[in-house]
């Protein structure tokens, strides 16, 4: 099956300690996106990939940090600066240049103690 | 003031009812606009994606787009329980494959 992959469903972590998210996805696509969801505040885009080894901040950049070492993969590291980390985290991915369709991973639930 | 306001509901209706759920923009740069469906817990799933100003019908779905008054829509025919979920809109500019302005979505509850 393609798709996007994220793991664990659930994490928790107590404060202070540095996390890392796991997406990977088989559907060939060039572009890779990171965004929290809170409660009425929508999704917020964290980072973005358009290429391997490239990628550019989102709008909520301070205190996450990310790597695209794999067309297939773009983890995402949940550091201890940032200061309100408990929060639904979703990655997504794209063709890019020719559509702005993109496709969510299920999602990972952080909740830091 | 948020570029894509959104009402975030709850919206209860009835099964069979006819529901119109809606988002406000204010960049008219926006060109393409989605329409994402999230059941709990879960990750957002596209329902319909279109360019620029019309309708599009897909089964018993259609988003309509009004350029001029920056509002959107998405409409549900004969609403199911299996439609109660939260509907986000999301839009983005022209030629650009970055990121989506999302609204902050709308809970909809279809009763038996």
């Amino acid at each position: 099956d393609g798709g996007i992959t994220q793991s664990p469903k659930y994490l928790f972590r107590k404060e202070g300690q540095n996390v890392t998210l796991s997406c990977e996805q088989n559907l060939n696509h060039d572009a890779m996106y990171w965004y929290r969801q809170d409660p009425g505040q929508g999704l917020r885009l964290i980072y973005y990939s358009q290429i391997v080894n490239d990628f550019q901040k989102g709008d909520i950049a301070e205190g996450y940090s990310v790597s695209r070492e794999k067309k297939e993969s773009f983890p995402l590291t949940v550091t201890s600066a940032q200061k309100n980390p408990t929060a639904f985290y979703l990655c997504a991915s794209s063709m890019a240049l020719l559509t702005d369709t993109q496709y969510f991973g299920p999602g990972t639930r952080l909740t830091v103690l | 003031q948020k570029e894509v306001e959104q009402d975030p509901g709850p919206l209860s209706v009835p099964e069979g009812a006819i529901v119109s759920l809606n988002c406000t923009y204010s960049n008219s740069a926006f060109q393409y606009f989605m329409w994402y469906r999230q059941y709990s817990r879960k990750g957002p799933e596209l329902l319909m994606y279109t360019y620029s100003s019309g309708n599009k019908e897909d089964g018993r779905f259609t988003a309509q787009v009004d350029k001029s008054s920056k509002y959107i829509s998405l409409f549900i025919r004969d609403s199911q329980p299996s439609d109660s979920a939260t509907y986000l809109c999301a839009m983005s500019e022209t030629g650009t494959a970055s990121k989506l302005t999302f609204g902050t979505g709308t809970r909809l509850q279809v009763t038996l």
